[in-house]
């Protein structure tokens, strides 16, 4: 039973649509995070928050922005989508202790 | 400076052989903790192992273990009696309890595992 849900799990979308990743956690944690990652290859941050209405880049550049209205939700929007952006966005949560993330399933976006 | 490195980018196993995934992490801080996850083909990060700095015993979680070697900043995973689901992609990560940011917690580049029937 998983405590942080990502929808869609996968997405094909045309060029320049807007589109919102959504990421929702169950578990009352304040840290929530957003991950790039290409097929194989090691996780990029590109955002984070401390809690509501916290958001911060993370070490990555990206186009996308972030919202945290709700503890427990964090979706992340791309304005105008292009092939560039086509990678998988893994979520997760933490809690303000020594222990590890909680990753969602991970959407796989594909911009055609 | 790397935080995390894992030098191995890929590893093959016999099945019901052991396999130890290397890992060496880079701090100054006296508390952290050691991580590996686990990402099947299908994409998600699964939480595998934690290891505290200040435990004094390898973590153990069924067949994953935990070597580690605080002198030596290494904290490699040993996967015994290995299995055909065990062919993922395994990560390494450390967290720092000093970190003001909220990132910190550092992944490696990764090993791909390959279990060979």
């Amino acid at each position: 039973e998983a405590d942080i849900y990502q929808t869609p799990r996968y997405l094909v979308i045309g060029t320049g649509k807007k589109i919102t990743l959504e990421c929702s956690q169950t578990m009352g944690h304040d840290k929530m995070y957003w991950y790039q990652q290409d097929p194989g290859m090691e996780l990029h941050l590109i955002h984070y928050s401390y809690g509501v209405n916290s958001t911060e880049k993370g070490d990555l550049s990206s186009e996308s922005t972030v919202s945290r209205i709700r503890t427990e939700h964090f979706p992340l929007t791309l304005e105008s989508a292009r092939p560039s952006h086509t990678s998988q966005y893994l979520c997760a949560s933490s809690e303000y202790t020594l222990y590890g993330y909680t990753f969602g399933s991970g959407t796989r976006l594909t911009v055609v | 400076a790397q935080k995390i490195t894992q030098t191995q980018p890929g590893m093959f196993v016999q099945e019901k052989e052991a396999v130890t995934l290397d890992c060496t992490y880079d701090t100054s801080d006296q508390s952290y903790g050691l991580f590996w996850y686990k990402q099947p083909s299908s994409g998600e990060m699964i939480f595998l192992i934690y290891q505290g700095s200040y435990d004094e015993q390898n973590a153990t979680e069924g067949r994953y273990s935990l070597n580690f070697q605080k002198a030596r900043k290494s904290a490699n995973l040993v996967i015994s009696a290995s299995q055909l689901g065990d062919s993922a992609m395994y990560f390494c990560a450390m967290r720092e309890v000093y970190q003001t940011g909220a990132n910190n917690l550092f992944f490696g580049t990764g090993t791909r595992l390959t279990v060979i029937p």
